[in-house]
């Protein structure tokens, strides 16, 4: 069971370029969500979807765009990167339906992007 | 507006020791309290969590202590090994049996010296 999959791992981007981060997972979960993380700062909800066909932002979604046309998979786009997008970021998925781990978000390993 | 303020940033223990980091909310409205542990190169994963309707919570090494009236929580490590040395994340969210908004800490660097 692969759980939350990430993909790429690393990404170097040059200032204007666009992107998309791949995140798949395998245990049917109704909700996904994309953080980004920064030292000291935490993670940082980015966007999320409560199910497929739907998107929501977060606490910090300017330069980001997400799509969720398949339910085992949330995409995330980066138009014109920019440095200040420089981060690692994570996918994570939850379901409400089972009352053992309702509440537990399930991360991936992270992407780390750095925005030349 | 950081809504969940934690420290130390920074926590070095030797081996043995006691392992303490604090956390303080300020929305009452949270109702979940789980800490994330995460290792160099990994994501988060859930280690412990309480709700506020309890004061403790122990889970082999791992104790959340709770005060409600506080707005305050804490994790404790007890016996700490240098397999603990990782990055601690408190968090706390609300929205119960659905979607949740979490709300993280800024994290604590935790290393186990031997």
């Amino acid at each position: 069971n692969a759980g939350v999959t990430q993909t790429p791992k690393f990404r170097v981007l040059k200032t204007g370029q666009s992107m998309t981060l791949l995140c798949a997972q395998d245990m049917n979960h109704e909700y996904m969500y994309w953080y980004r993380q920064d030292p000291g700062m935490g993670l940082r909800l980015i966007h999320y979807s409560v199910g497929e066909g739907t998107t929501a932002k977060g606490e910090v979604p300017d330069g980001y765009n997400v799509s969720r046309l398949k339910k085992q998979n949330f995409l995330l786009g980066l138009e014109s990167a920019a440095p200040s997008q420089t981060s690692v970021y994570f996918c994570a998925s939850s379901t409400p339906t089972d009352p053992a781990t309702n509440e537990k978000l399930f991360f991936g390993s992270g992407t780390q992007l750095s925005v030349l | 507006q950081q809504q969940v303020k934690q420290s130390p940033q920074s926590l070095i223990v030797q081996k043995g020791g006691i392992s303490i980091i604090n956390c303080a909310y300020e929305n009452t409205a949270f109702d979940y309290f789980p800490w994330y542990q995460q290792f160099p190169g990994k994501g988060p994963a859930l280690l412990i969590a309480i709700r506020p309707d309890v004061s403790e919570k122990k889970e082999g090494r791992f104790t959340i202590s709770f005060n409600k009236s506080a707005k305050q929580f804490s994790l404790h490590i007890m016996d700490s090994q240098p397999g603990d040395s990782a990055t601690y994340f408190c968090a706390a969210s609300m929205g119960s049996g659905g979607y949740q908004k979490v709300t993280f800490g800024t994290g604590t660097k935790l290393q186990v010296i031997p």
